[in-house]
């Protein structure tokens, strides 16, 4: 079945420094989204990327998608302790409409 | 409009006891899924629904049943607790051909 794997699984950084979290799927996907779950939270949406080759911006956010449709990327910019949390990737099939998420990614951010 | 709700918040449960996790979503949204939260596992689907009277199986059924009598409603039936189904529940709508999928406030329960 289809599955999506995700890292690292855990990212500690010094405000201001980057980070990427890479994502990567065992099938071609027809679109893949990006989830914020802040600690305690619920998943909230972030974005979605559907062409192949789709670089799309939020302010110190960029998402790419694969040209081949099977990986995905989300980098932050100078990183914040508001980014604290775990960014998840997810693949939506495009014949049963199923979202499966990756494991995650936790952001520690220090001050 | 209230989006998706999601009760109860906390549950202790015995092995062996059974119990209803609810869910609810008011955006007339017609997919509904129930995932699984565990450390270093990400969320993981259970169970999901593209309709009123229809839904299928996702990555971890076992020991948990389902029904969409409507298309508001899609509760999470464990029919017998094991320990291994401590975790966090949360429960998702999305429209049809739509993209982000809204999620619950989730459920904590923990099996003893």
């Amino acid at each position: 079945g289809q599955q999506v794997m995700q890292i690292p699984q855990y990212q500690h950084v010094q405000e201001g420094e980057d980070f990427t979290t890479y994502c990567n799927s065992s099938t071609t996907l027809s679109n893949i989204q990006w989830y914020k779950q802040r600690p305690g939270g619920h998943p909230v949406f972030l974005i979605q990327l559907v062409k192949s080759g789709e670089v799309k911006k939020q302010k110190r956010l960029t998402f790419q998608f694969g040209e081949a449709k099977k990986n995905s990327s989300l980098h932050i910019t100078a990183t914040q302790t508001t980014d604290v949390g775990t960014y998840f990737c997810a693949g939506r099939s495009s014949n049963t409409g199923k979202l499966i998420f990756g494991q995650g990614t936790t952001l520690q951010v220090k001050p | 409009n209230a989006g998706v709700t999601q009760t109860p918040k906390f549950q202790v449960l015995k092995t062996g006891q059974s119990m209803t996790l609810q869910c609810a979503q008011d955006m007339n949204h017609e997919y509904m899924s129930w995932y699984r939260q565990d450390p270093g596992m990400g969320l993981r689907l259970i169970h999901y629904s593209v309709g009123a009277g229809i839904t299928d199986q996702g990555e971890v059924p076992n020991g948990y049943n389902v029904s969409r009598s409507t298309t508001e409603d899609f509760p999470l039936r464990l029919l017998s607790a094991a320990p291994s189904q401590t975790s966090v529940y949360f429960c998702a709508s999305n429209k049809q051909g739509s993209t982000e999928a809204f999620f619950g406030q989730g459920t904590r329960l923990t099996v003893v």
